[in-house]
């Protein structure tokens, strides 16, 4: 399977702990997007890297919130210190340049 | 400000027939990409059609069609015979000035009837 993967699916923590989520991008891909769902909504943008680098990050991407692509190719997205209000579903996309972003099957994170 | 209306929270179809699922958008970009979605109960977002603020005929892929009208500013996806698979929510999204990001919608959901 050559498309967007994630890891891991499902995430349950304990308010306060840190997580930590990879996305893997369409190998050739030099855009690589984060995005998060609530339920009942639509994805919402958080940040986007192009290779490297990192171009734009949502207000939504709080103090705890972190993401990197360190070598332009897999991204992590790091949360510390949860909340509930941070349970949701965190989707990972990728695309060449101005092309259709491909989405990766989410990570599902719980926060009791 | 919300840039992207979807006003059809949930829409049925029988099997077969054809539907039209609304989408209404603000921007004042002159330069701006048009999407849709479709995302089964699974979560995965799949990329559905793309148009293009200054392409001249409306999009289509295979059963869907983009009917896109600038000065209304709308962006409607039709699926014609539709299919029990068809069933999902479905999202519209816009990319301004090829800044990269997505401004999604806040989906509709289609259920396709036998």
């Amino acid at each position: 399977d050559t498309g967007v993967s994630q890891d891991p699916r499902h995430k349950i923590t304990k308010r306060g702990q840190n997580v930590t989520f990879r996305c893997d991008p369409i190998s050739e891909h030099n855009r690589l997007y984060w995005y998060r769902q609530t339920l009942g909504q639509g994805p919402e943008f958080l940040t986007y890297f192009q290779n490297e680098a990192q171009l734009e990050k949502s207000r939504l991407l709080s103090d705890r919130f972190s993401a990197e692509r360190p070598k332009g190719s897999f991204s992590t997205l790091e949360i510390q210190r949860t909340e509930q209000g941070d349970s949701a579903m965190y989707l990972c996309a990728s695309s060449l340049l101005q092309e259709e972003q491909y989405f990766g099957p989410g990570t599902r994170l719980t926060v009791t | 400000a919300q840039k992207i209306t979807q006003t059809q929270p949930g829409m049925f179809v029988q099997e077969k027939e054809a539907v039209t699922l609304d989408c209404t958008y603000d921007t004042s970009d002159p330069s701006y990409g048009l999407f849709w979605y479709k995302q089964p109960s699974s979560g995965e977002m799949i990329f559905l059609i793309y148009q293009g603020s200054y392409d001249q005929q409306n999009a289509t892929e295979g059963r869907y069609s983009l009917n896109f009208q600038k000065a209304r500013k709308s962006a409607n996806l039709v699926i014609s015979a539709s299919q029990l698979g068809d069933s999902a929510m479905y999202f519209c999204a816009m990319e301004e000035n090829q800044g990269g990001k997505l401004i999604f919608g806040q989906g509709t959901e289609l259920s396709v009837k036998p």
